[in-house]
């Protein structure tokens, strides 16, 4: 069984369209996390919720937008793509805010053309 | 905002030889982590350290936190290459829930 699951796994789409990545955790763990990975290999984070409840949201486009329905999933939604979102998107899930390891979905390739 | 510092950004080593990558933290960490992400692939956390001073081994991977918990390194002894990737740290502030990712050392092994 996958423990971070993400959907899907590539996602090639036109310049202002909108699309939805979706991410599942079956780690029972209460906090979630959506990282970019650019071409140069930086992560860096957009996102996290902690229990549904939104506890770090970085300097991202409002663009972007996340939800958390419960514990165990947490989908991003992107609206009027541009060429510069082309990227790894990671969902990641940790047991809580603090002081544990993170385990990272196989990530989202998403090209914008 | 807090900063984290990795060097070197690329390191190629002959198979059998030993590598290196530091990271150094701008502000005092509460832990720091450390993060494998193979070519094509996604990170997966190695180990987290806590205490200052604290140094870990897995095999022949050596991890240590500095005393004054802004600076950490991993040591890797005999390279394989099995061992080729992106190395990340990556570091928490005192009191803060965001985890901060070093821009990776990425490893090539020559056999």
């Amino acid at each position: 069984d996958t423990a971070v699951s993400q959907t899907p796994k590539y996602l090639v789409t036109q310049m202002g369209n909108d699309k939805s990545i979706k991410c599942e955790q079956n780690l029972g763990h209460d906090t979630m996390y959506w990282y970019k990975q650019d071409s140069k290999k930086f992560l860096k984070i957009m996102f996290s919720y902690n229990n549904k409840e939104l506890i770090i949201n970085e300097t991202v486009p409002n663009r972007f937008s996340p939800k958390s329905p419960d514990k165990a999933h947490l989908n991003l939604h992107i609206n009027s793509l541009e060429l510069g979102d082309s990227a790894v998107y990671f969902c990641a899930s940790s047991q809580d805010r603090y002081n544990y390891g993170y385990t990272f979905g196989s990530g989202t390739r998403l090209t914008v053309v | 905002g807090q900063q984290v510092m990795q060097i070197p950004q690329y390191q190629h080593v002959q198979e059998g030889e030993d590598f290196t990558t530091y990271c150094n933290s701008s502000t005092t960490l509460s832990n720091i982590q450390w993060y494998k992400q193979r070519p094509g692939g996604h990170p997966v956390f190695l180990i987290q350290l806590v205490k200052s001073g604290e140094v870990k081994k897995q095999k022949r991977l050596t991890f240590q936190f500095g005393e004054a918990k802004k600076n950490s390194s991993l040591h890797i002894t005999a390279t394989q290459t099995t061992d080729v990737g992106t190395y990340f740290c990556a570091g928490k502030g005192a009191g803060s829930y965001q985890l901060t990712f070093g821009k990776g050392t990425k490893l090539s092994v020559i056999p």
